[in-house]
């Protein structure tokens, strides 16, 4: 079945440096999306990308559709405390969601 | 917050019961998902209704069942329970459309969760 792999699994940084997840699928994926979620909190939609190629930015936060549609990456610049939490990529596809393991982020102040 | 109520927040039970979780989605969304996160085996997609019709189906256990209500609230039934039922139950809520055989793609809108534990 379609399975998408996100990179890294864990990161620490410390605040104000970059940080990047990559999400990646063997096939190529109709469109992505992406979630937050804080620590004890539930999934938050970020954003979709649907475009071969697409960027998209929401203030400190980059998101890439690659050209061939089967990655995708979100960079965040200068990370604040207030990134921290697992971040979540997956297509939506037949009515499912289907969600990769999931990158954790914490940052040291 | 999202909009979406699910009720317990916690459900404490032993194995071999049964549970059933609830689950109200924003007003006006026809579609409703629920989602099982577990410490191994992350955020798994179970199941969807769209205005009370089963549309998708994940990786749900012939143990769990769903239904979806005429007032579109749903409710996730998990029996004979085993100790790796322990998990957090999500649902989730999105308007529903169609376009011919590919739904739109939606954004999903996730409730607090009810946190599951099976002794």
């Amino acid at each position: 079945g379609q399975q998408v792999m996100q990179i890294p699994q864990y990161q620490h940084v410390q605040e104000g440096e970059d940080f990047t997840t990559y999400c990646n699928s063997s096939t190529t994926l109709s469109n992505i999306q992406w979630y937050k979620q804080r620590p004890g909190g539930h999934p938050v939609f970020l954003i979709q990308l649907v475009k071969s190629g697409e960027v998209k930015k929401q203030k400190r936060l980059t998101f890439q559709f690659g050209e061939a549609k089967k990655n995708s990456s979100l960079h965040i610049t200068a990370t604040q405390t207030t990134d921290v939490g697992t971040y979540f990529c997956g297509p939506y596809q037949g009515g499912k969601l289907i969600f990769g393991q999931g990158t954790e982020l914490s940052v040291k102040p | 917050d999202s909009g979406v109520t699910q009720t317990p927040k916690h459900l404490i039970t032993a194995t071999g019961q049964r549970v059933t979780l609830r689950c109200s989605p924003r007003s006006g969304d026809l579609s409703v998902y629920w989602y099982q996160q577990s410490l191994d085996q992350g955020l798994q997609f179970l199941i969807q209704y769209y205005n009370g019709e089963e549309r998708a189906k994940g990786n749900i256990l012939e143990r769990f069942s769903a239904q979806q209500f005429p007032d579109l609230h749903s409710e996730l039934n998990l029996s004979s329970l085993e100790l790796g039922d322990s998990a957090l139950y999500f649902c989730a809520s999105s308007v529903g459309g169609t376009s011919g055989t590919e739904w739109y793609q939606e954004t999903q809108y996730f409730g607090p969760g009810t946190r599951l534990l099976v002794l």
